[in-house]
């Protein structure tokens, strides 16, 4: 099955710092990649996506790059603020695989 | 996004006892449904793949008599945790996936409801 490494567990950062998380797979026939965003308590949202026909995506503050030959993608957050802090998950594969999770602080 | 909704939000049950958590899709019928636990700061494991009609997929290490899966329609899934025990004690999600590549839809992305909280005393 798959195997998903998330990188680093804990990120703090300084309000209007970028912030990146890494992320690498196992199973090289996975073509689906979601990052999940979960405050406390809630249920994990998903904040964006990247399929394997292209290489980064980008939405507003939020961007995510692919390396299917290096088999890793990861989540960038530019201009962080005090509402990003949470939890980010990375998932792989159509029945996902989550990552251990990065719990990302974020200072006023 | 899709909608889906998770029932109760938080429980507390008698040790011994079985608690049922319900999972539903608001405005898209689901054959497949996914249920997860998750322990504080932890990561979300899956523990079974449920399917509308038929036996559900359960992940290893996963008791299948003890946490007991029905999907029996398109826009239900169950979770009973039967025999409750303290260690039981947890938070679930269930999540589900619309069909088809239709705006707003993407074709793989999954949408989780909002969680339960089981607490066995």
């Amino acid at each position: 099955g798959e195997n998903v490494e998330q990188h680093p567990s804990t990120l703090s950062v300084q309000e209007g710092d970028s912030a990146v998380i890494k992320c690498t797979y196992s199973d090289s026939a996975s073509n689906y990649f979601p990052w999940y965003k979960q405050e406390l308590g809630k249920r994990p949202q998903l904040i964006i996506d990247i399929r394997s026909n292209v290489g980064e995506k980008k939405d507003q503050r939020i961007a995510v790059t692919l390396n299917k030959t290096a088999k890793h993608f990861s989540l960038h957050i530019t201009e962080t603020q005090p509402e990003d802090s949470a939890v980010y998950f990375c998932a792989a594969s159509r029945i996902p695989t989550f990552g251990r999770g990065t719990s990302l602080i974020v200072h006023p | 996004g899709a909608v889906v909704s998770q029932h109760p939000s938080r429980v507390i049950c008698k040790s011994g006892t079985s608690v049922k958590i319900e999972c539903r899709s608001l405005d898209f019928q689901a054959t497949t449904m996914f249920w997860y636990r998750q322990f504080p700061k932890k990561s979300l494991m899956l523990m079974a793949t449920s399917n509308e009609g038929s036996k559900a997929t359960y992940e290893q290490g996963v008791e299948k008599d003890k946490f007991l899966i029905n999907h029996a329609s398109l826009t239900l899934s169950t979770l009973t945790v039967t025999s409750a025990h303290p260690e039981d004690s947890s938070f679930y999600l269930c999540s589900a996936r619309p069909p088809g590549t239709a705006f707003p839809y993407s074709g793989n992305t999954i949408y989780f409801g909002e969680g339960s909280w089981l607490t066995v005393v």
